[in-house]
């Protein structure tokens, strides 16, 4: 079945750094999420790709719809503190697909 | 505030017992999914239905079953409970079952603790 690998599993970020995360997959995909959660609450939607090549902000963050359909990227600038939860990809090829999510966690 | 309900917020039962936990979806969304999340695991499916209907089945156990009411709310059954299923559990809605119409809104979820 259609599976996504969401990388890294898990950063510490200090505040002020740029952070980067993405999803690939074997399969084509029409659509990618990109959601944030926080703990004990539900996936919040951050970004949705739906074209090839798209490039999409939102504030300070940035998401790339990959030109192959098979991945996506998604870049948080100046990171702050209330940055920290878990991150999801999730794309739409003929039912939406999950990655296992990236863990945001603050330096100390 | 993503518009999609799930009410109760916490619910806390006893192994054996039966719940029924409720959503309603974003004004105006045909779709409503289910998923369950375990502590510290990904989001599982376990089924979708599209206007009534049942669209899509996941990882759903045969104590569970839901349903999509003509008014488009929805409700998951879980019965004879075990202390694994306490998780999350979260209700998303679409407006649709392909294309744009894919891109889900998560509702608060609820939380089942099973003692």
């Amino acid at each position: 079945g259609q599976q996504l690998n969401q990388s890294p599993q898990s950063m510490f970020i200090q505040e002020g750094e740029d952070v980067s995360m993405n999803c690939t997959s074997s399969s084509i995909f029409n659509t990618w999420l990109w959601y944030k959660q926080d703990p004990g609450e539900g996936p919040v939607l951050l970004i949705a790709l739906y074209k090839a090549g798209e490039l999409t902000s939102n504030g300070r963050l940035t998401a790339q719809f990959g030109i192959t359909r098979k991945d996506s990227f998604l870049n948080i600038s100046a990171s702050i503190p209330s940055d920290v939860g878990i991150y999801f990809c999730a794309g739409n090829g003929n039912k939406l697909v999950f990655g296992a999510g990236t863990i945001l966690r603050v330096k100390s | 505030d993503s518009g999609v309900t799930q009410t109760p917020k916490h619910l806390i039962t006893a192994t054996g017992q039966r719940v029924t936990l409720r959503c309603s979806p974003r004004s105006g969304d045909l779709s409503v999914y289910w998923y369950q999340q375990s502590l510290d695991q990904g989001l599982q499916f376990l089924i979708q239905y599209y206007n009534g209907e049942e669209r899509a089945k996941g990882n759903i156990l045969e104590r569970f079953s839901a349903q999509q009411f003509p008014d488009l709310h929805s409700e998951l059954n879980l019965s004879s409970l075990e202390l694994g299923d306490s998780a999350l559990y979260f209700c998303a809605s679409s407006v649709a079952a392909g294309g744009r119409g894919y891109t889900q809104y998560f509702g608060p979820g609820t939380r089942l603790t099973v003692l």
